[in-house]
């Protein structure tokens, strides 16, 4: 268990809505990370936040956007859904925003567009 | 951009010894990171090592560092059936007190019997 938790596990909606996605990261960690994983993209890297403050942007679309809330739990909320925003979409946390400290990730969020 | 690659699949007996490869372009990376994926999984952070090291040993992962050629590799000795996963191979360096990862493609471990 790597203490990350990625509510929900499902996620099944239709093409032009919007859906929430959230995460508590591990007790202590202030970073926390989005990514996207498909089969054809690979893992790539969203965004991060450092104790409510964004600090990273990698690709992330402008229909994407992301939030850091005071208690740190982050939300990453996706509109105007298309059939190729279906995908795997995993958060992370660590203890910093340097590379000296891993990252922990959660068991993701497995979002459907139908 | 940094780009980290890794070959598609490994197909081992279970026994054997797994050797995972990844070559990374950034020369600045300082961090190198596996990962394990399970199906239905998050990424498992395995095992990491800095960049001024040449080898890192844990039960039975051994890494292997050569920061001239950018080549890392994970070694899984006496490769179980439970092994059977996706191996990720990531870089990073600590670029204005952030951390921005770049991860392979992953590397799928099948173990037989």
């Amino acid at each position: 268990d790597s203490g990350v938790t990625q509510t929900p596990k499902h996620l099944i909606t239709a093409t032009g809505q919007r859906v929430t996605l959230r995460c508590s990261p591990r007790s202590g960690d202030l970073s926390v990370y989005w990514y996207q994983q498909s089969l054809d993209q690979g893992l790539q890297f969203l965004i991060q936040y450092y104790n409510g403050e964004e600090r990273a942007k990698g690709n992330i679309l402008e229909r994407f956007s992301a939030q850091q809330f005071p208690d740190l739990h982050s939300e990453l909320n996706l509109s105007s859904l298309e059939l190729g925003d279906s995908a795997l979409y995993f958060c992370a946390s660590s203890g910093g925003t340097a590379g000296d400290q891993p990252q922990h990730f959660g068991d993701g969020t497995r979002l459907s567009i139908l | 951009g940094e780009d980290v690659e890794q070959s598609l699949f490994l197909s081992v007996r279970e026994g054997d010894s797994s050797v995972i490869n990844c070559t990374y372009t950034d020369s600045s990376s300082t961090y190198l990171y596996w990962y394990k994926q399970e199906p239905g999984a998050g990424l498992q952070l395995l095992t990491y090592i800095f960049s001024n090291m040449d080898m890192k040993q844990d039960q039975r992962l051994t890494v292997l560092l050569n920061k001239k050629d950018k080549h890392l590799s994970l070694r899984i000795a006496d490769t179980q059936t439970g092994d059977s996963a996706i191996y990720f191979c990531a870089e990073g360096s600590s670029s204005g007190g952030s951390y921005i990862p770049t991860f392979g493609r992953g590397t799928s471990l099948i173990v037989h019997p």
